[in-house]
């Protein structure tokens, strides 16, 4: 049971142009969002979170929204960069104010072209 | 910023060994860690969660006798593949949670295991 799905296994963008990778979830139970960006042989690096209270949080070139109501955010980088190109995961947990297990997406490549 | 230190990096053990993996937090307490594996080109899939002090929490389906992990110190936590086949190479992947969620699950840099 995929809890945290990325639909789109891979995405190929110009340098420049912006990047959105989409995440959807089904346990409503889940109120706080993680993106991740992760190198071949690496551990996953954290770029940004969102908590269930809010429905937008920007950091620099980074933009994550969520739609609580269709269990759907995305991430959004502006503008795109060839270091951006990576693996990147979307994940899922409960804030509980005590550490909580992820639950990530199945992630989506990234790619950046000149 | 929040390190996690994993070692060793990569490993190569012959069928039936055993091998060990380490996973440090290096300048924060963490009192809980995770323990992921990743297949290729697939998600990261939690294990077991790692208390200190007290015994993993196992996922459904992760033989917690043969994946044994300790977390002895708040700074440290081991997982143990006993008796390696070749079906357990994959990529181990250690997370160190700290007490805000707003700082994130600081991740180590992962095992890539082969048993041959």
């Amino acid at each position: 049971d995929q809890q945290v799905k990325q639909n789109s296994p891979s995405l190929s963008v110009q340098e420049g142009r912006i990047s959105i990778l989409n995440c959807d979830y089904t346990n409503s139970m889940f109120d706080y969002f993680l993106w991740y960006k992760k190198y071949p042989a690496e551990g996953p690096t954290f770029l940004i979170s969102i908590s269930s209270i809010k429905d937008k949080n920007e950091d620099g070139r980074f933009t994550v929204f969520l739609n609580k109501s269709a269990k759907h955010l995305s991430l959004h980088i502006v503008p795109s960069q060839p270091g951006d190109s990576a693996v990147y995961f979307c994940a899922a947990t409960l804030n509980t104010g005590t550490a909580s297990k992820l639950t990530f997406g199945t992630g989506t490549r990234l790619q950046v072209t000149l | 910023g929040a390190v996690v230190s994993q070692h060793p990096s990569w490993v190569i053990c012959k069928s039936g060994t055993s091998v060990k993996i380490e996973c440090r937090s290096l300048d924060f307490q963490a009192t809980t860690m995770f323990w992921y594996r990743q297949f290729p080109k697939q998600s990261l899939m939690l294990m077991a969660t790692s208390n200190e002090g007290s015994k993993a929490t196992y996922e459904q389906g992760v033989e917690k006798d043969k994946f044994l992990i300790n977390h002895a110190s708040l700074t440290l936590s081991t997982l143990t593949v006993t008796s390696a086949h070749p079906e357990d190479s994959s990529f181990y992947i250690c997370s160190a949670a700290q007490t805000s969620p707003n700082y994130g699950y600081t991740f180590g840099s992962g095992t890539r295991l082969t048993v041959v």
